[in-house]
């Protein structure tokens, strides 16, 4: 049973332009959506979160668009650059003791 | 402030052997996860401490997988045997308290493991 289910597996922007990595999800009780980098050979690393009070969130050059009636949220990359070239996890966890669980993942290739 | 640690960062081994891995965690954080990586896939919780104790090991193939975190810090995770579709990464990573907004995943870069 996938919990949070990531779109796409893969993804090839030309540099400048807009990344978008979309995730949903199904268990209402969620209240904290992350997103996380990875790069070869690294463990993944938090580049920004949510929680579903909000319906967006800005730092930098990137922005989660959070839409809690459809069960969804988004990673937005703005002006992407060549060094954005990673994979990138959504997770997602409730309260309490519980862990995050995580997306398949979006491999991001940024070209010049 | 110091990362995850985690050792060795590659292994190689044969199928039925056993392995163990080490981690140590981000020095206060109380809560410490062992995740599994397999090539193409996200990470997948095995084991969740909180100081020394188990918080969930649901998904940990208890059969052949164990772990432990002896005095609430370093934690080691151990296969025996091993098959081959253990072949994966194994991603240590620690938090203040479990994960949430105000207490976030800080992962190590990993032991991948290769059994043949």
């Amino acid at each position: 049973q996938q919990q949070v289910k990531q779109s796409p597996q893969s993804l090839i922007v030309q540099k400048g332009g807009i990344s978008i990595i979309n995730c949903a999800y199904e268990n209402t009780a969620f209240d904290y959506f992350p997103w996380y980098q990875q790069f070869p050979g690294k463990g993944p690393a938090l580049l920004i979160a949510i929680r579903p009070d909000v319906s967006e969130k800005k730092e930098g050059r990137f922005t989660i668009s959070f839409n809690k009636s459809a069960k969804q949220f988004s990673l937005h990359i703005m002006d992407s650059q060549p060094g954005d070239s990673a994979t990138y996890f959504c997770a997602a966890s409730r309260g309490g003791n519980t862990p995050l669980v995580f997306g398949k993942g979006t491999r991001l290739s940024v070209i010049a | 402030e110091a990362g995850v640690a985690q050792s060795p960062r590659y292994k190689i081994i044969e199928k039925r052997q056993s392995v163990a891995f080490w981690c140590n965690p981000i020095s206060g954080h109380a809560t410490l996860y062992w995740y599994q990586q397999i090539l193409g896939q996200g990470p997948k919780l095995l084991i969740q401490f909180q100081n020394n104790g188990v918080v969930d090991d649901s998904q940990l193939p208890k059969d052949r997988f164990s772990a432990e975190r002896l005095k609430g810090v370093d934690s080691t995770l151990k296969i025996q045997p091993a098959k081959l579709e253990d072949s994966a990464v194994y991603l240590c990573a620690s938090s203040l308290t479990p994960s949430n907004s105000n207490s976030p995943l800080h992962f190590g870069n990993g032991t991948r493991l290769t059994v043949t």
